[in-house]
């Protein structure tokens, strides 16, 4: 069956510090990938995509992930945190065409000035 | 351009009474899904459209929930009765198909 694993539940980070958010994966077959960010009392909108090609894909906000299948692993990373980037921010598997989704637990992400 | 339309933004209820949750998706979607997030549970898929047909409906809980998309730009989800642990946030999404899921801003539900 498949599965998200988001093993953090809260990180903190300093405002201008690197961020990196763990996301393992459990799939039968070719995984697509994604990422979202739920700001409190709103939606999930999309900051990047992994279907196929280039293992490291670049999203809004400056986001981008890599994916490593060796490893089951599509982790976020960010250069330098913005204190708008506090939210709690999910990954997702599915299948081709993204349609039954998948999302793991969430990691809330605090940033500290 | 708007988004995902979800109304009521928030709903208080008392237990056993019949709850309609409504979902207008972006134009042009074809696909609309309904999910809901708990703190215990996290964020599950209910059910999903085509093409306004009902594709997987695996996630619905209990014969208490129905969904139905009678036309391209409308979408309900009922909960009759409803229950205290029913309580959560409601999300409606829509994509093209095989496409980027867009997510309406949820509707906090709360049973009392």
């Amino acid at each position: 069956a498949q599965s998200v694993t988001q093993p953090d539940i809260h990180i903190t980070v300093s405002e201008g510090a690197s961020l990196e958010l763990r996301c393992n994966y459990s799939y039968g077959a070719t995984p697509y990938l994604f990422w979202y960010v739920q700001s409190p009392g709103q939606g999930l909108q999309l900051l990047l995509k992994y279907f196929s090609g280039d293992t490291l894909v670049q999203g809004i906000k400056g986001f981008e992930a890599e994916f490593k299948r060796s490893q089951s692993s599509f982790n976020l990373r960010k250069p330098s945190v913005h204190w708008s980037d506090a939210a709690e921010y999910f990954c997702a598997v599915g299948p081709e065409g993204g349609n039954k989704l998948v999302f793991g637990a969430g990691t809330i992400l605090r940033v500290k000035s | 351009d708007a988004g995902v339309i979800q109304s009521p933004r928030h709903e208080v209820t008392e237990m056993g009474q019949e709850v309609t949750l409504r979902c207008k998706p972006i134009s042009g979607h074809n696909s609309l899904f309904w999910y809901r997030q708990t703190m215990m549970r996290g964020l599950e898929l209910l059910i999903y459209f085509n093409n306004n047909v009902p594709i997987d409906d695996s996630g619905m809980p209990e014969d208490r929930f129905s969904a139905k998309m009678p036309n391209a730009s409308f979408s309900t989800l009922k909960i009759q009765p409803s229950e205290p642990r029913d309580s959560a946030v409601y999300f409606c999404a829509s994509s093209r198909l095989m496409g980027e899921q867009f997510f309406g801003p949820g509707t906090r539900l709360t049973v009392l």
